[in-house]
């Protein structure tokens, strides 16, 4: 098992510049997640699928974000357009059944810095 | 709303010392509590997952105790190696249960 993957694993973009972060979570997981954290804030959820539905977006902080999930093998997180207070490290995660209390897998994160 | 306090927010030990670490939190209606470990640069990995109706849960050399109407958890670890140094995280599920809280965690180094 590869775990849940993520890419980039480091972005660098200009303010203003669309980002996108992709993330494929671990075969047979039904529940993906999508975290940011800060030093600040620490980890923040931004948004939960569930069978690739979203469920509950009330984290994500703009509209400037969007996130999509096509397929249960894919994620993206797309910012457009960035700002540097998106600075951040945004991991993906993913569990079985979370309704019964899976324990969560992490990506690596990708880090992202907005110049 | 949720909030999760970890005390210390860093801890320095000698290699071989038991060790324990903290959690509280404000809301006790929780579905489960989970204590995670974090590396520099990587991503969390979970290390003990306590259902609400449990007491505690053991994995190695790691006990993780669970005080729901304290709002309390405990992480102890034994006989601790310098391969623990990490920062580890608490997090609670509430109502709906897939929404995680999470603490700030605790930095621990454990020198050789």
């Amino acid at each position: 098992d590869a775990g849940v993957i993520q890419s980039p694993r480091h972005e660098v973009t200009e303010m203003g510049q669309e980002v996108t972060l992709r993330c494929k979570p671990i075969s047979g997981h039904n529940s993906l997640f999508w975290y940011r954290q800060t030093m600040m804030r620490g980890l923040e959820l931004l948004i939960y699928f569930n069978n690739n539905v979203p469920i509950d977006d009330s984290g994500m902080p703009e509209d400037r974000f969007s996130a999509k999930m096509p397929n249960a093998s894919f994620s993206t997180l797309k910012i457009q357009p960035s700002e540097p207070r998106d600075s951040a490290v945004y991991f993906c995660a993913s569990s079985t059944r979370q309704g019964e209390g899976s324990p969560l897998h992490f990506g690596n994160g990708t880090r992202l810095t907005v110049t | 709303k949720q909030e999760v306090t970890q005390i210390p927010a860093a801890l320095s030990v000698p290699e071989g010392e038991n060790l324990v670490l903290n959690c509280s939190f404000t809301d006790s209606a929780i579905y489960n509590l989970q204590w995670f470990r974090q590396d520099p640069g990587k991503g969390l990995t979970s290390l003990l997952l306590i259902q609400s109706s449990q007491r505690e849960q053991t994995s190695g050399r790691l006990n993780a105790s669970l005080d729901k109407s304290s709002g309390r958890s405990t992480l102890y670890i034994a006989a601790s190696q310098p391969g623990d140094s990490a920062t580890y995280l608490c997090a609670v599920s509430g109502g709906s249960n897939y929404k995680l809280t999470f603490g700030k965690g605790t930095l621990l180094t454990v020198n050789p």
